[in-house]
């Protein structure tokens, strides 16, 4: 597609519910970097892939945050037993690998855990 | 990856140019300086980078001071969609070298 497309935008979920959110990358980029920001709060980064695989996850902030993507596209952020601190807008962002001025946005998942 | 200082906020006026600093004494040689915004409710944005020259685009011009330890971002003529929180980004263009964000400079641009 011609931009970073995530799903859903909107999501509210009780503490204690799993939730899994979707990452659609521009085609062709190879990488894929998971972001989340808090409100009123900074960008902190979570886990990057390249391609399938995830060589840095040095930013999941606990073992209830895990991510996979297959094909070397679509991507998924898995969390679970969710917390009230989970809350955040999780975005997605993909490039070329090596162009960090191709780094495309999508628009976040804003995820309220209630 | 150098760290870099940015003022919290700062207004500018419609029209005229918003003159955006960044510190970053630490540089190295082979960092790149970047800058992105983030409009409310949106994504970051990429809008410009540069290594030891200035840099235009359609969007802004980046001045990278001679010893490299400072820049600034120029939007040349602020309109109201303009107002964003500006990142001002030091890292070494590499293969999965993740981007670090800051705090940025909240810029609120007034009729």
């Amino acid at each position: 597609g011609a931009g970073v497309s995530q799903s859903p935008s909107n999501k509210v979920t009780e503490k204690g519910k799993d939730v899994e959110l979707r990452c659609d990358p521009i085609s062709g980029h190879t990488a894929l970097y998971w972001y989340r920001q808090s409100l009123g709060q900074g960008l902190e980064f979570l886990i990057y892939f390249q391609g399938n695989s995830a060589p840095d996850k040095s930013g999941l902030p606990s073992d209830r945050f895990s991510a996979e993507r297959t094909g070397g596209s679509v991507s998924t952020l898995t969390i679970q037993r969710t917390q009230q601190e989970d809350s955040a807008v999780y975005l997605c962002a993909s490039s070329k690998e090596g162009q960090l001025y191709g780094y495309t946005f999508g628009s976040g998942t804003r995820l309220t855990v209630v | 990856d150098a760290k870099t200082t940015q003022p919290t906020s700062m207004d500018c006026a419609e029209g005229r140019a918003a003159n955006l600093p960044c510190n970053h004494s630490t540089i190295s040689g082979n960092e790149y300086v970047y800058w992105y915004r983030q409009i409310h409710s949106q994504g970051p944005q990429y809008i410009i980078h540069g290594l030891k020259n200035n840099e235009t685009n359609e969007m802004a011009s980046l001045i990278i001071t001679e010893d490299r330890k400072s820049s600034t971002l120029i939007l040349p003529h602020a309109t109201l969609r303009d107002t964003a929180v500006y990142y001002c980004i030091v890292r070494v263009e590499a293969a999965g070298n993740k981007l670090t964000f800051g705090g940025g400079t909240r810029v609120l641009v007034k009729p």
